[in-house]
């Protein structure tokens, strides 16, 4: 049974760098499979950051592609969020998740971390 | 402001059959990419609901169904239960935008 978990601070300042790390048991990550990030916010509801596979090829929502990276550490199992210049509109509860791909390239979430609230402040 | 367009809340009681829909446009669901929907509890992991339009992964109860018809999707629930009452998203991909959402549906049992 795979089990994603969320590790990072609970505030960032503003125009800082919000850091987080997923860590994944039950399951390699090199074995294969996309892992990713997702966001929710009262505003905004759901939003897809990126994901990345763990060979470290990755894709970004483009609104965020500026301010993003998404790395892998598959000798920890991990992998991570970096996001720069970071504003109020940040603030929103973060999930790491695992991504089930199809042919055409869209994929979907088959298995999610609890989330971790994140709050951008000054 | 969300790409796919859900209704903000709905209610039915126990018992109950409840249908919440997910609409799209040509760029994402009309041009053939597949829907999914997540359930959101406070305070627990999301859950895939339903992948591929109408696939349930193991352990999903066969009182959840979706569909998919032209630009637009559905997520039925019949039967609803206590334990139905959540947000539910939808979701699908736009090859400009990558992974899109609806702005989720809070479903509240009567």
């Amino acid at each position: 049974q795979i089990h994603l978990q969320e590790a990072g601070p609970g505030l960032v300042k503003t125009s800082e760098t919000l850091s987080l790390t997923c860590s994944v048991s039950g399951y390699s990550i090199s074995t294969g499979y996309y892992w990713g990030w997702v966001r929710r916010s009262p505003g905004r509801g759901l939003q897809w950051i990126g994901s990345v596979f763990h060979r470290g090829t990755s894709y970004y929502n483009p609104s965020l592609k500026s301010r993003v990276a998404l790395s892998v550490d598959t000798t920890k199992n991990q992998f991570s969020l970096r996001l720069t210049s970071v504003t109020a509109a940040d603030t929103a509860v973060y999930y790491c998740a695992r991504l089930s791909y199809d042919r055409r390239g869209s994929f979907w979430f088959d298995s999610w971390g609890q989330g971790t609230q994140v709050t951008a402040s000054s | 402001q969300s790409v796919l367009t859900q209704p903000p809340s709905m209610s039915g009681a126990p018992g109950q059959r409840v249908t919440i829909s997910c609409t799209g446009s040509s760029s994402d669901i009309g041009a053939g990419y597949d829907v999914h929907w997540y359930q959101l509890l406070p305070g627990t992991a999301p859950k895939l609901l339903i992948f591929g339009n109408n696939n349930r992964p193991s352990g999903v109860p066969a009182r959840f169904s979706g569909s998919k018809s032209g630009t637009s999707a559905s997520l039925a629930i019949t039967g609803l239960q206590s334990e139905d009452e959540a947000y539910y998203y939808c979701q699908s991909f736009d090859s400009n935008l990558g992974g899109v959402f609806g702005g989720g549906t809070k479903l509240t049992v009567l």
